[in-house]
């Protein structure tokens, strides 16, 4: 089936710091992708959705130019962290969907500390 | 805001059938019902998804009911691995982001 792969797993950085994390589809092109934030004992929170060769869109409350998205192929989205806070540690998760499926498929998350 | 409402917790004998309920009672005609569970510290898993009629897989069985109020996965042998999160999720199949719920925690006990 459909693979969604994102890198890495997990990342230790240090408080002002950038962090960048990928997020691949396998074996289908995702036009749209998807990118959650899980802090600890909390369900997934939708952040923003990526869209190739345009802007991504945001959810309120979510600082864009915080979290940097970037969609430049049609099997890589990108997920920058700029400034990296302690607060900013939490689990980060991406998706997408194949046109050809109806299911989602959703990559291993990275779980991010800022120390 | 999740249209699905669950649980949060259960428990469940391994070897057992573990039922888990979900209420969508606002529901529109052309959404799907989809289960996903999420075991810790990984992205969530797709597990089967349903219209209207039931539909078994390898890893579940989903049975709606006729008003599509409500739904229930089925796992009919639990086993240890299956704790998780599972959350039952509404969606029009239209290639948009899913909307996730609080989810139900399921622990299987030996």
């Amino acid at each position: 089936g459909a693979v969604v792969s994102q890198h890495p797993s997990w990342v230790i950085c240090k408080s002002g710091t950038s962090v960048k994390i990928e997020c691949r589809s396998l074996d289908f092109q995702a036009t749209t992708m998807f990118w959650y934030r899980q802090f600890p004992k909390q369900s997934l929170m939708l952040m923003a959705t990526s869209n190739e060769g345009s802007k991504a869109t945001y959810e309120q409350g979510v600082e864009k130019d915080k979290f940097l998205i970037n969609h430049a192929s049609l099997t890589l989205s990108t997920l920058t962290v700029t400034s990296a806070h302690p607060e900013d540690s939490s689990f980060y998760i991406c998706s997408a969907r194949n046109s050809g499926t109806t299911e989602a498929f959703f990559g291993q998350g990275t779980r991010l500390t800022v120390v | 805001d999740a249209k699905t409402t669950q649980p949060p917790s259960m428990d469940c004998a391994e070897g057992r059938a573990a039922n888990l309920p979900c209420n969508h009672s606002t529901i529109s005609g052309n959404e799907y019902v989809y289960w996903y569970r999420q075991i810790h510290s990984q992205g969530p898993q797709y597990i089967i998804h349903g219209l209207k009629n039931n539909e078994t897989n390898e890893m579940a069985s989903l049975i709606i009911t006729e008003d599509r109020k409500s739904s229930t996965l089925i796992l009919p042998h639990a086993t240890l691995r299956d704790t998780a999160v599972y959350y039952c999720i509404v969606d029009n199949n239209a290639g948009n982001m899913l909307t996730f719920g609080g989810g139900t925690r399921l622990m299987v006990k030996p």
